[in-house]
């Protein structure tokens, strides 16, 4: 079954440092999109980045890097040099390809101390 | 402007009633989504639709209804039968076809009140 975990409900990083976000999911579909998405406290939904499951490369926005690892269905974000802009809810995403079915992590809020 | 309008931003209903939440494009989108957020619950996917005249239930439909009369529209419906409705409503849209990554792009949200 479709599934996606985040296994940190809520991180304190300091300002400037590299932080990695956990993600890892589950699917049967040999086909498909890995999204992570920025809520900050104004409730908005920012889209970060995307890897689909066939790109060899891992993908960059940025400061913002998708650490995946397909063997150990592992989509994790890293932020480099992050910033107190930065605090916000954080979500990974799925998407299958055979039935555009998009589902969602509970999240992991990111704090950033100056 | 280019984009999606829910409405209404609050809504407050009483205990029975149904109430309809609008979902409005302009962006040309093929597929449409709604998801509901409660704290610590992350985004839940309640219908999607991929085309006109065609929807499938997510993985929390029961309780909720929609329609997809028109490309531009999928209102969703929460009627009386949800047993807990309160909760923060997300309506999102994406160019589907293998267009780019495809990403979600959401509304502001409706935030609704059971009293």
């Amino acid at each position: 079954a479709q599934k996606i975990t985040q296994t940190q409900p809520g991180m304190f990083v300091q300002e400037k440092e590299a932080v990695t976000l956990d993600c890892t999911y589950d699917t049967s579909d040999p086909s498909y999109g890995l999204f992570w998405y920025k809520q900050p406290s104004s409730g908005e939904m920012i889209f970060l980045i995307y890897q689909g499951s066939y790109d060899q490369q891992n993908a960059t926005e940025g400061r913002y890097s998708l650490n995946f690892q397909k063997a150990r269905k592992s989509a994790n974000l890293v932020i480099s040099a992050s910033q107190l802009g930065d605090s916000a809810m954080y979500f990974c995403a799925m998407r299958e390809n055979r039935d555009d079915k998009i589902i969602f992590g509970k999240g992991t809020r990111l704090h950033i101390l100056p | 402007d280019g984009g999606i309008t829910q409405s209404p931003k609050y809504l407050f209903r009483k205990e029975g009633q149904n109430v309809t939440l609008s979902c409005e494009q302009n962006l040309n989108h093929d597929a449409m989504y709604w998801y509901r957020q409660d704290p610590g619950q992350g985004l839940r996917l309640i219908y999607y639709s991929q085309i006109v005249n065609d929807f499938q239930k997510g993985d929390i439909a029961e309780g909720y209804s929609v329609s997809r009369e028109k490309k531009e529209s999928f209102p969703l419906t929460v009627t009386s039968a949800q047993k807990n409705p309160t909760a923060f409503y997300l309506c999102a849209t994406r160019l589907a076809g293998g267009h780019g990554t495809g990403e979600l792009f959401f509304g502001e949200g409706s935030r609704l009140t059971v009293l």
